[in-house]
């Protein structure tokens, strides 16, 4: 069991620019989260696969955020026209959702600075 | 809507001494109950959690933590604190039966003094 990976662990990117980020869960986890955590505060949940559907979106993604799970497997973040305000930490984490294991497992994040 | 307050921003305790994080939550029912722990840089990694059943629940590194359904409490405790276990600890709180959106406190900063 290697753990939740993500994927640059820093990113810094002028504001209007696109950004994606990659998650990797543990296998075979069904369900991953993505939360983002601005400094001290605890992360705020943005959205949650089941496998490679999309089940529930938080109202903090807006328009300009998308994420996908293709075959179910790892997951991409996208930032579209980056603003000052998406500055934070970008936190994945996944569950086995089933048996009544659904505790989230958490990657070590992805820190986004927007200059 | 659920929510989850941990009233100590920062606390300080020497090496050694007993620890109690609290935690409130509110939500509609009982909800499932977690406690995390984040060190500088690093994601979360999950102490404890309770579902069901006792009410006293053990977790990693000698943590313990206790619900309470008439305070809407969920407080952690180590009887003994060492120097590694200054971090940063989170409360969060998921729906029964899928605990799909966690909703976290904003965290108890804590540090140990030698």
């Amino acid at each position: 069991d290697t753990g939740v990976s993500q994927d640059p662990r820093h990113k810094i990117t002028k504001r209007g620019q696109n950004v994606t980020f990659r998650c990797d869960p543990i296998s075979e986890h069904n369900r991953l989260y993505w939360y983002r955590q601005t400094l001290g505060q605890g992360p705020e949940f943005l959205t949650y696969f089941q496998n490679e559907a999309q089940l529930e979106k938080s109202r903090l993604l807006s328009d300009r955020f998308s994420a996908e799970r293709p075959k179910g497997s790892f997951s991409t973040l996208e930032i579209q026209r980056t603003e000052q305000g998406d500055s934070a930490m970008y936190l994945c984490a996944s569950s086995p959702g089933d048996r009544g294991r659904y505790e989230q497992y958490f990657g070590p994040g992805t820190r986004l600075t927007v200059t | 809507a659920q929510s989850v307050t941990q009233p100590d921003i920062h606390i300080t305790v020497s090496e050694g001494a007993s620890l109690e994080l609290r935690c409130n939550y509110s939500y509609g029912a009982t909800p499932y109950l977690f406690w995390y722990v984040q060190s500088p840089g690093q994601g979360l990694q999950l102490l404890l959690k309770y579902f069901s059943g006792d009410t006293l629940v053990q977790g990693i590194k000698g943590f313990e933590a206790e619900f309470k359904r008439s305070q809407s409490s969920f407080n952690l405790r180590k009887p003994s604190v060492h120097w590694s276990d200054a971090a940063e600890y989170f409360c969060a709180v998921g729906a029964p039966g899928s605990a799909r959106q966690l909703t976290f406190g904003s965290g108890t900063q804590l540090t140990v003094l030698p």
